[in-house]
């Protein structure tokens, strides 16, 4: 997971848009995903990009991806108190097939 | 319901005192993980199945086992424990190249 960066922590109001960023660094990854992990729970797909896709929209949440700069967000529009949780960005790389690496996990706090 | 399920959810045991954390899927994924997760670490691959009789080492391997005879287990054995071992524990599977089914989770405290 070192090769994947994140930062730890996210503060935002209810309503407000959040934006959690990521970087990665091999440029052969073929899938990047973003994953949520709630209090005592697993890890639930929220949705992911293929690798030569610039943005993918599912809702309340976009997908941005720079394959140039190897730079990966999550935004979530009109965040509510539930999206509180920690969310990983990991990488599935061509030349390791099965294998994904993860970033460490940005904690968000949504404050009503 | 398409599940990955993973058993004992909870264990404490104490050191030296070999132990299986199962791993069950039924969506007949080629696929199978186990990761570990630990505070401010995120988590970290153990071991990968990419089918059947073919296992490979993640990450942090050491001091585990894994075995995948049938294509629907991939269990993990930590033949003599100790406690650099608790952890959070994930079984993961997936068809190729598509995104990863979580399990629930195992905790283990080694004593």
């Amino acid at each position: 997971g070192e090769d994947v960066e994140q930062s730890l922590f996210l503060s935002v109001r209810e309503g407000d848009s959040s934006v959690i960023n990521c970087t990665y660094t091999d440029s052969s990854s073929t899938y990047l995903y973003w994953y949520k992990q709630e209090p005592g729970a697993g890890l639930q797909l929220l949705t992911y990009i293929f690798s030569n896709m610039d943005m993918k929209q599912d809702q309340r949440l976009t997908v941005l991806l720079n394959k140039k700069d190897k730079h990966l967000s999550l935004r979530i529009a009109d965040t509510q108190t539930g999206d509180s949780a920690i969310y990983f960005c990991a990488e599935g790389r061509g030349s390791t097939l099965g294998r994904l690496y993860f970033g460490r996990g940005t904690q968000l706090t949504v404050w009503p | 319901e398409a599940q990955v399920t993973q058993n004992p959810r909870y264990l404490i045991t104490v050191t030296g005192k070999k132990l299986t954390v199962t791993c069950s899927q039924n969506m007949n994924h080629e696929y199978m993980s186990w990761y570990r997760q630990d505070p401010g670490l995120g988590l970290r691959q153990i071991y990968y199945s990419m089918n059947v009789e073919v296992t490979d080492k993640g990450d942090v391997p050491e001091g585990y086992k894994v075995s995948r005879k049938e294509k629907r287990n991939f269990p993990l054995i930590l033949e003599s424990p100790s406690p650099n071992q608790t952890s959070l524990y994930f079984c993961a599977s997936s068809p190729p190249d598509q995104p990863q089914h979580f399990g629930d989770g195992t905790r283990l405290s080694i004593l």
